[in-house]
């Protein structure tokens, strides 16, 4: 069965820095998301991104944070000078287009977990 | 706020046993609804996906939606223990067609 993948599965990185994380969505797939999730807290959603540009994002997602689809296969976030905070576990999820009008099911990937240090 | 509430649990239901998961939500013109299932440090995986009233049966899962109480449902028949784990249920609200808002989750044991 088709997957979202990710990389790194584990990345740990100084305050400061910057830090990119990847995905591959499921290749029929043409909505791309990410979304984080605080250890112990809920999943939180970031952006969603369809037809090279950002249909949405939430108030987390603010100038730190920049998703781009460099090819054909790649969606990646990056975080720009990263803060303790966000320390997560970073979820890409991907679904197929809209049905009428409707979101279809999103598929996650297994997460990265970004340590902040 | 749109907001989608769940009761945190823990449920402990023994092996064979019907699970019942609640979830309530505040738009009323919400569309998607959506039961992952999240094991500890796991990521969301996807169990049901419902858009209509009444129910949707898959296997041992069904799924309940009522729009005009604002409240979906998940019934697991013949608990296993391997279903122990977080449910999350997840609503698109405020008109968007494309953002999740997820619940904090059920933690359901199936005690052997």
């Amino acid at each position: 069965e088709p997957e979202v993948t990710q990389t790194p599965s584990h990345q740990v990185t100084q305050m400061g820095q910057e830090v990119i994380l990847r995905c591959v969505p499921i290749s029929n797939h043409l909505y791309f998301y990410w979304y984080r999730q605080i250890l112990g807290q809920k999943v939180e959603f970031l952006v969603s991104f369809y037809n090279n540009e950002i249909s949405e994002k939430s108030e987390i997602f603010d100038d730190q944070f920049s998703v781009e689809r460099p090819d054909g296969s790649n969606f990646t976030l990056k975080i720009r000078s990263t803060k303790l905070e966000d320390s997560a576990m970073y979820f890409c999820a991907s679904s197929e287009a809209l049905l009428a009008g409707i979101l279809q099911p999103q598929h996650f990937g297994d997460g990265t977990r970004l340590s902040i240090l | 706020q749109k907001e989608v509430e769940q009761n945190s649990g823990p449920l402990s239901v023994p092996e064979g046993a019907i699970a019942s998961l609640n979830c309530t939500y505040s738009d009323r013109g919400s569309q998607s609804f959506f039961w992952y299932r999240q094991y500890s440090g796991k990521s969301p995986e996807l169990i049901m996906f419902i858009y209509s009233n009444g129910d949707k049966e898959d296997g041992r899962f069904t799924a309940q939606l009522n729009k005009a109480s604002q409240y979906v449902s998940l019934l697991i028949r013949d608990s296993q223990p391997s279903d122990s784990a977080t449910y999350l249920c997840a609503v698109t609200l405020g008109g968007s067609n494309y953002k999740l808002t997820f619940g904090k989750g059920t933690l359901l044991t199936v005690n052997p």
